[in-house]
């Protein structure tokens, strides 16, 4: 199956200063990439579908001016969260469908985002 | 939301065959099931997906009710490693999203 990678694995901030996280397609390339939040203890909530070359459009109640998402090439999507707060600690996963199998959506490993 | 209904938690017998049901009674006609797992701290991992037909790949099987409003997933010989929470998706045929539901905590038991 495809490889989707995320930088960083962990990551620590403090409260009100800003971290971005990279989503990598590793060997194909994806126009589309998706990314979702998951708090301790709960599913996956899918946060925003990032598009290459266009806007990202945020599902209902996740705010698009603390969660900045930019689509700057095929294999590359980054989500900031800006003026982070501790309630913004979660586990933030990407994934992208690949072309080659169908648009079957691959996972990144995650990114542990800790606010102090 | 997500369309689908899935037990809480269940457990199963190491080398026995773990049988994980879902529910999706509005499916629509062109909408695929999908099946992930998670293992804790780690992105989802692919398992299967079908459409109406039964499917099987080297980690699992795919039953799908005639009238697809359910669907079984089979681990044929459930290992200690298999333990994990496993989520049955519909994906929305038009936008391709995958939203996920509670999924069942699965627990492989020596």
């Amino acid at each position: 199956g495809a490889v989707v990678s995320q930088h960083p694995s962990r990551v620590i901030c403090k409260s009100g200063t800003s971290v971005k996280i990279e989503c990598r397609s590793l060997d194909f390339q994806a126009t589309t990439m998706f990314w979702y939040r998951q708090f301790p203890k709960q599913s996956l909530m899918l946060m925003a579908t990032s598009n290459e070359g266009s806007k990202a459009t945020y599902e209902q109640g996740v705010e698009k001016d603390k969660f900045l998402i930019n689509h700057a090439s095929l294999t590359l999507s980054t989500l900031t969260v800006t003026s982070a707060h501790p309630e913004d600690s979660s586990f933030y996963i990407c994934s992208a469908p690949d072309p080659a199998w169908n648009y079957e959506q691959y996972f990144g490993p995650g990114t542990r985002l800790t606010v102090t | 939301d997500a369309k689908t209904t899935q037990p809480t938690s269940m457990d199963c017998a190491e080398g026995r065959a773990a049988n994980l049901p879902c529910n999706h009674s509005t499916i629509s006609g062109n909408e695929y099931v999908y099946w992930y797992r998670q293992i804790h701290s780690q992105g989802p991992q692919y398992i299967i997906h079908g459409l109406k037909n039964n499917e099987t790949n080297e980690m699992a099987s795919l039953i799908i009710t005639e009238d697809r409003k359910s669907s079984t997933l089979i681990l044929p010989h459930a290992t200690l490693r298999d333990t994990a929470v496993y989520y049955c998706i519909v994906r929305d045929f038009n936008t391709g999203k995958l939203i996920f539901g509670q999924g069942t905590t699965l627990q492989v038991k020596p």
